[in-house]
């Protein structure tokens, strides 16, 4: 069965500073893998995916992802976080479903 | 373009008291519709999905139940509400595809005193 773990479940940054949002994956398969965002009482939005080809995976608002199969891993980076980052985190793999991570709630400060 | 609807958009309930929520999508036909709850503090929970009219899984078993009377429309129902059953409650849906990304709509925030 396929699974997801975000290692963190908080991470917090200075506004400028790296984020980096940790994924690893287990699938039997090759995967298509996802991050989605979550903005307070909101449904969720896709940031990016990885279905095959290049590994590094861009999406909206400056985040990328790149996907290492020998590390089973999808972390999740924007090089300058910016204070209206600050949300919810999913990270997903695809099965007949999509199996959800727990989730990292990233705090940014000024 | 594709939009989904979910309405109330929040509601305050009494335990024992009956639960209706509404989701509706435009502009596809035949999707895979889900239902998904968040409770306070945790991830995303599948509760229900469907892949055509009247074709219901359910993913845990609880109280809750689940409709989909039309091809664009999807219901999610309590007989009885349970202090447990508040949370914040997602529809989404997705394409036939492989890679089967979900799309979701605004969500429906549930108190249940």
């Amino acid at each position: 069965a396929q699974s997801v773990t975000q290692l963190g479940s908080h991470v917090s940054v200075s506004e400028g500073a790296l984020v980096l949002l940790r994924c690893n994956y287990s699938s039997s398969v090759p995967p298509y893998l996802f991050w989605y965002v979550q903005y307070p009482n909101q449904g969720l939005q896709l940031l990016l995916k990885y279905t095959t080809g290049a590994t590094l995976v861009k999406g909206i608002n400056g985040f990328e992802a790149e996907f290492k199969k020998s590390e089973t891993s999808f972390h999740l980076t924007k090089p300058s976080a910016h204070m209206s980052d600050a949300a919810e985190y999913f990270c997903a793999v695809s099965d007949y479903k999509l199996i959800f991570g727990t989730g990292t709630r990233l705090q940014v400060f000024p | 373009s594709q939009t989904i609807h979910q309405w109330p958009a929040t509601l305050v309930q009494p335990v024992g008291s009956p639960l209706s929520l509404e989701c509706t999508v435009e502009g596809t036909s035949n999707p895979n519709l889900y239902w998904y709850r968040q409770a306070a503090g945790r991830g995303l929970q599948l509760l229900f999905y469907s892949v055509g009219i009247g074709q219901i899984s359910s993913e845990v078993p609880q109280n809750l139940s689940a409709s989909r009377p039309q091809d664009r429309q999807f219901i999610l129902s309590s007989k009885k509400l349970l202090l447990s059953d508040s949370g914040f409650y997602l529809c989404a849906w997705s394409e036939l595809r492989e890679d089967n990304e979900q799309f979701f709509g605004p969500g429906t925030r549930l108190t249940v005193l």
